[in-house]
């Protein structure tokens, strides 16, 4: 299973792009690279998943270089409700076994 | 779509005591997971289900600790007995493990204080 590395925490300003780069080095072939939003109290929600170059949908975009060792979550303009922890997670497509290590907690202040 | 479902989503319990936990799934979702939580900590997977069959119960403190998905639907997670650090945040969630769709959706959870 790959391990990820990212950030403990991060402090960001309402309206501020936010990019949280996460590493994988041990990234195999069948990985795909997803991003997980968590509030307190609550389950864990999908943000976005990639498998190389760029990928973007309505909340964020995610960069993943050619070498696939690490991905960048970009978070556009955020507001204080996009405070939170991050996770970044690789799994393989066939038992898509997910390792959530310890997540980034994104603080955003006005 | 309905999203998927916990119960309940508080329980204290004192030590040696036994606990269960319920999940439904998001409707026509393979694939189910239960997953521990302990503060400030990322979810750990115990135990996977594709279908009614277990996939991965590597995790899963077999001594203590039962899951089960009859019909392949609702699933149980039962704790018996259950130890102080078995305190924790109990996720449930499904995913539909389509080649073009991997996402799991997460249930609100369980919280267990263990006294």
């Amino acid at each position: 299973l790959a391990k990820t590395t990212q950030p403990i925490s991060m402090d960001s300003y309402e309206g501020q792009e936010v990019n949280i780069t996460c590493s994988h080095n041990n990234i195999a072939t069948n990985d795909y690279i997803t991003w997980y939003q968590q509030f307190p109290s609550q389950g864990p929600r999908f943000i976005i998943q990639g498998y190389k170059t760029k990928v973007t949908n309505e909340v964020a975009s995610l960069f993943i270089p050619a070498d696939r060792k690490s991905s960048t979550l970009s978070l556009p303009r955020v507001s204080l409700s996009d405070t939170a922890v991050y996770y970044c997670l690789v799994g393989d497509t066939g038992f898509q076994k997910l390792v959530f290590g310890t997540g980034t907690r994104l603080l955003v202040s006005p | 779509e309905a999203g998927v479902a916990q119960s309940p989503r508080y329980k204290i319990i004192e030590k040696r005591q036994s606990v269960a936990f319920w999940c439904n799934p998001i409707s026509g979702h393979a694939t189910l997971y239960w997953y521990q939580q302990i503060l400030g900590q990322g979810p750990k997977l115990l135990i996977q289900f594709q279908n009614n069959g277990v996939v991965d119960d590597s995790q899963l403190p077999k001594d203590r600790f039962s899951a089960e998905r009859l019909k392949g639907v609702d699933s149980t997670l039962k704790i018996q007995p259950a130890k102080l650090e078995d305190s924790a945040v109990y996720l449930c969630a499904s995913s539909p493990r389509r080649r073009e769709d991997h996402t799991q959706y997460f249930g609100p959870g369980t919280r267990l204080t263990v006294l």
